[in-house]
């Protein structure tokens, strides 16, 4: 049972165009939710989280917003930039244990 | 820097020996976890700790064993290994009071069963 899904494998953008990755959850249990950036043979990056609690968080070029109802985040990047080519994973986390769980992975690749 | 480190970085090993990989951090972190990632499943958690001794399973754990004996070291055995079993592993720490929820990962190892 995939409690967090990202259905995208892959997503391909222009420099300076606005990316948008996908997560949804199925657990309502969950009340924080995070993203993390993954290079090739590297370990996998925080780059932003967002409490339940809120809706919209804002760091930089990257903003999560937070559709409780739908059960739905997303990750803006404005603007993309070649550097962002990496793979994000989404993840979440309930109040009652300090685990989380990851979704698929979206493979983002950010064309000149 | 979370100052993670892991080793190997890289094995390669026969079907039914045994292997151990290990996590060291610098930082005195109660929580410790391994994950595993493969391609379509994405990051998986195989066990976790919350304290020296302290261990609880995670959704893919059969096969694999852990110990933590240490705050600094978390240990990974696959006491038997296969082929089902190549994969990346990645270490991970929760620094509590930044957030119970952050975790922050090592380099990971590349660990391939032939």
């Amino acid at each position: 049972d995939q409690q967090v899904k990202q259905n995208s494998p892959s997503l391909s953008v222009q420099e300076g165009r606005i990316s948008i990755l996908n997560c949804d959850y199925t657990n309502s249990m969950f009340d924080y939710f995070l993203w993390y950036k993954k290079y090739p043979a590297e370990g996998p990056t925080f780059l932003i989280s967002i409490s339940s609690i809120k809706d919209k968080n804002e760091d930089g070029r990257f903003t999560v917003f937070l559709n409780k109802s739908a059960k739905h985040l997303s990750l803006h990047i404005v603007p993309s930039q070649p550097g962002d080519s990496a793979v994000y994973f989404c993840a979440a986390g309930t109040g009652t244990a300090s685990k989380l769980t990851f979704g698929t992975g979206t493979r983002l690749q950010v064309t000149l | 820097d979370a100052g993670i480190t892991q080793s190997p970085r890289h094995k390669v090993t026969e079907t039914g020996t045994p292997v151990t990989l290990r996590c060291h951090q610098t930082e005195n972190h109660r929580y410790m976890y391994w994950y595993r990632q493969d391609p379509g499943h994405g990051l998986r958690l195989i066990h976790y700790s919350y304290g020296v001794k302290d261990t609880d399973k995670g959704e893919v754990s059969d096969g694999y064993s852990v110990s933590r004996s240490k705050t600094e070291d978390f240990l990974l055995t696959l006491e038997s290994a296969t082929s089902s079993q190549t994969s990346v592993y990645f270490c991970a720490i929760s620094p509590v009071g930044r957030g119970d929820y952050e975790q922050y990962f090592g380099p990971g190892t590349r660990l391939t069963v032939t």
